[in-house]
């Protein structure tokens, strides 16, 4: 199953703060994020392998709880640069080839 | 470096048409991978390399077959195109380490069944 992300969509002020969650009905080892601008491709943002552990590029961060088998991601001081889908990737075991994509959350930022 | 290259970029068919999207990547990366994306589904897991030689079913395989034809290259084909098949389909690669290196996406191609 894929995982479910939440809110579907959220629309923000510049310079407001947004949290996108990602949860997993299975067991998961690892959680990629992507954001995807309308019309291209998606592009990597980062990737958490171990539980707990709050990675950072510049003022987008991620957090990755495994035993709630869930990720957040966390946009501080949203810029209109920010707009786009954020999709999260999901990995249930070390080692595997096999990611799969969340529903995606659709941010969209005003001035 | 071109990265991640799909064709073609926009592809019409009627039902039960038959046809070939082509990947191909030219940064040395083993695994490869097919996902098409429907609105309000996000991107879905077709096929999966994980090195020349291999392939694995995703999520949603039926009605698509692939080829890794060599390193470089990874094709899905549409054996009879249903009208279920409209999508945007993205071709991704990914280098040695499954679990540290992103995966790179191409442009894209969209697929309207009629």
């Amino acid at each position: 199953q894929q995982p479910v992300q939440s809110p579907q969509a959220v629309i923000l002020r510049e310079g407001e703060d947004a949290v996108i969650n990602c949860s997993s009905s299975k067991a998961l080892y690892s959680v990629h994020w992507y954001r995807q601008k309308h019309g291209e491709a998606p592009v990597f943002l980062m990737i958490l392998l171990k539980g707990g552990e709050q990675k950072g590029h510049d003022k987008i961060s991620a957090s990755f709880n495994e035993k709630k088998q869930q990720s957040s991601l966390y946009l501080t001081a949203s810029q209109l640069s920010y707009s786009g889908t954020y999709f999260c990737g999901t990995g249930d075991r070390a080692g595997t080839y096999k990611y799969i994509f969340g529903t995606g959350t659709r941010l969209k930022v005003l001035a | 470096n071109a990265g991640v290259t799909q064709t073609p970029k926009f592809q019409v068919l009627k039902t039960g048409q038959s046809m070939t999207l082509q990947c191909a990547q030219d940064m040395n990366h083993n695994s490869m991978y097919w996902y098409r994306q429907d609105p309000g589904m996000g991107l879905r897991l077709i096929y999966y390399s994980a090195s020349e030689g291999t392939t694995d079913k995703g999520e949603v395989p039926n009605g698509y077959n692939v080829s890794r034809l060599n390193k470089r290259e990874f094709s899905l084909r549409l054996e009879s195109a249903a009208p279920s098949q409209t999508s945007v389909y993205f071709c991704a690669s990914r280098g040695q380490s499954p679990m540290t290196n992103e995966q790179f996406f191409g442009p894209g191609t969209r697929l309207t069944v009629l």
